[in-house]
């Protein structure tokens, strides 16, 4: 199946500052990725749909201007969360919807800040 | 609005012994359904669809429209089939899933 990677996997910010979240198709090109948020214990919420060469699409109630997503490339979309808050601690996780019905997930990337 | 509704946090059953995850949907166009898994320490990964109709380390799951659910049974639990699972819904276009709550199954010895 597809590779998908995150990086950091890992990371504490303070509030106020803005994180950036990579995201990565190893294997494959990817014209659309999909971002979720997941709390503690809680299901994956999907946040947004990410398309190569075009404005990501925002879930309701997902503020496109909070959470900044782009796609430059058909290998790699970012999710930039900006002036982050203790509140938007949270596990970030991308997957791509290519290859048919399947999804393949990224590893994650944890958000701490402080 | 869909939904996916998985009511157990957390199952608990003793190696060999059946289990049943439950999970039931609600959707007003034509469900496609997924069951996800994932092991400790590892990512989400696709466990089976209901398309396919297929059994995967020994897991089956069928699709009832009538009761809209979607449970996924194994007749005989092994300690390696504990992880957490999530039952997921295709919505629209594309590939969005709309994904349950999640339910944990501990096998234990």
């Amino acid at each position: 199946g597809a590779v998908v990677s995150q990086h950091p996997s890992r990371v504490i910010c303070k509030s106020g500052t803005s994180v950036k979240i990579e995201c990565r198709s190893l294997d494959f090109q990817a014209t659309t990725m999909f971002w979720y948020r997941q709390f503690p214990k809680q299901s994956l919420m999907l946040m947004a749909t990410s398309n190569e060469g075009s404005k990501a699409t925002y879930e309701q109630g997902v503020e496109k201007d909070k959470f900044l997503i782009n796609h430059a490339s058909l290998t790699l979309s970012t999710l930039t969360v900006t002036s982050a808050h203790p509140e938007d601690s949270s596990f970030y996780i991308c997957s791509t919807g290519q290859g048919g019905y399947e999804q393949f997930f990224g590893p994650g990337t944890r958000l701490t800040v402080l | 609005a869909q939904r996916v509704t998985q009511p157990e946090k957390l199952l608990s059953v003793f190696k060999g012994a059946p289990v049943e995850l439950k999970c039931n949907y609600s959707y007003s166009g034509s469900p496609e359904l997924f069951w996800y898994v994932q092991y400790s320490r590892q990512r989400l990964q696709l466990l089976l669809r209901h398309i396919s109709r297929e059994s995967i380390k020994g897991f089956t799951a069928d699709l009832n429209k009538g009761e809209t659910s979607f449970h996924l049974k194994k007749p005989f639990a092994q300690e390696e089939d504990s992880a957490m699972y999530y039952c997921a819904l295709k919505t629209g276009g594309g590939n969005k899933l709309t994904f349950g709550t999640g339910t944990q199954l501990k096998v234990e010895l």
